[in-house]
């Protein structure tokens, strides 16, 4: 079936410092793939997606690019602020009767000042 | 930001009564999820609908019933609660078209206990 992994955490960085946090995934067809971000005590807000192999999201000075050949989606950002502190939670989605969404595990970011 | 509601925000229950949990859109979309989210599982899909009276399961569904009968409401009901369904629940709603698929907007959450 369709699987998402995200990378553990919890990741821990500094004001300004560079982010990285993995994703790869494991689906049937050509899925769409989605990163989402929950402050807490909030609901799942979308920050980017992309729909097609080498495809790049952005938003918010996050970026991710969708690569097929590693079946991967990994989200960066060059300089964290300590408002980006929150989970992460990649996601996919293929093609069906109503296209659900299979997340990963979730990542907590913490951005300290 | 999507015009999603759901109520009660919080629950305690006991073991063995039943509860429903309500999902409340103003945006006149299709499709209707309700999703389970617990630590390390991130978010799980429990049933979806995709038009009135249309639904399905999802990957975690034992447990769980639930009806839409308009609409703008997706009911989710556990018969019969356990602690095993203490999490924090969230609805999304979407809407398709051709071939790409549509963003999911999501509630903010109905976090139950069961004791």
């Amino acid at each position: 079936g369709d699987s998402v992994t995200q990378m553990e955490g919890p990741v821990t960085l500094s004001e300004e410092a560079f982010l990285t946090i993995n994703c790869t995934y494991t689906a049937t067809g050509y899925p769409s793939l989605f990163w989402y971000v929950q402050y807490p005590g909030e609901g799942l807000q979308l920050l980017l997606k992309a729909t097609k192999a080498d495809d790049k999201g952005s938003n918010k000075g996050f970026e991710a690019t969708y690569r097929k050949e590693t079946t991967s989606f990994h989200l960066e950002k060059g300089s964290v602020q300590v408002s980006d502190s929150a989970v992460y939670f990649c996601a996919l989605s293929v093609a069906g009767s109503a296209r659900q969404l299979t997340f990963g595990s979730g990542t907590q970011l913490t951005v300290l000042p | 930001d999507a015009g999603i509601t759901q109520s009660p925000r919080h629950k305690v229950t006991e073991t063995g009564t039943p509860v429903t949990l309500r999902c409340h859109q103003t945006e006149n979309h299709r499709y209707m999820y309700w999703y389970r989210q617990d630590p390390g599982h991130g978010l799980r899909l429990i049933h979806y609908s995709y038009g009135v009276k249309d639904t399905d399961k999802g990957e975690v569904s034992d447990g769980y019933s639930v009806s839409r009968s308009k609409t703008e409401d997706f009911l989710l009901t556990l018969e019969s609660a356990t602690s095993s369904q203490t999490s924090v629940y969230f609805c999304a709603i979407s809407e398709a078209s051709g071939g790409i698929q549509e963003t999911q907007y999501f509630g903010p959450g109905t976090r139950l206990l069961v004791l």
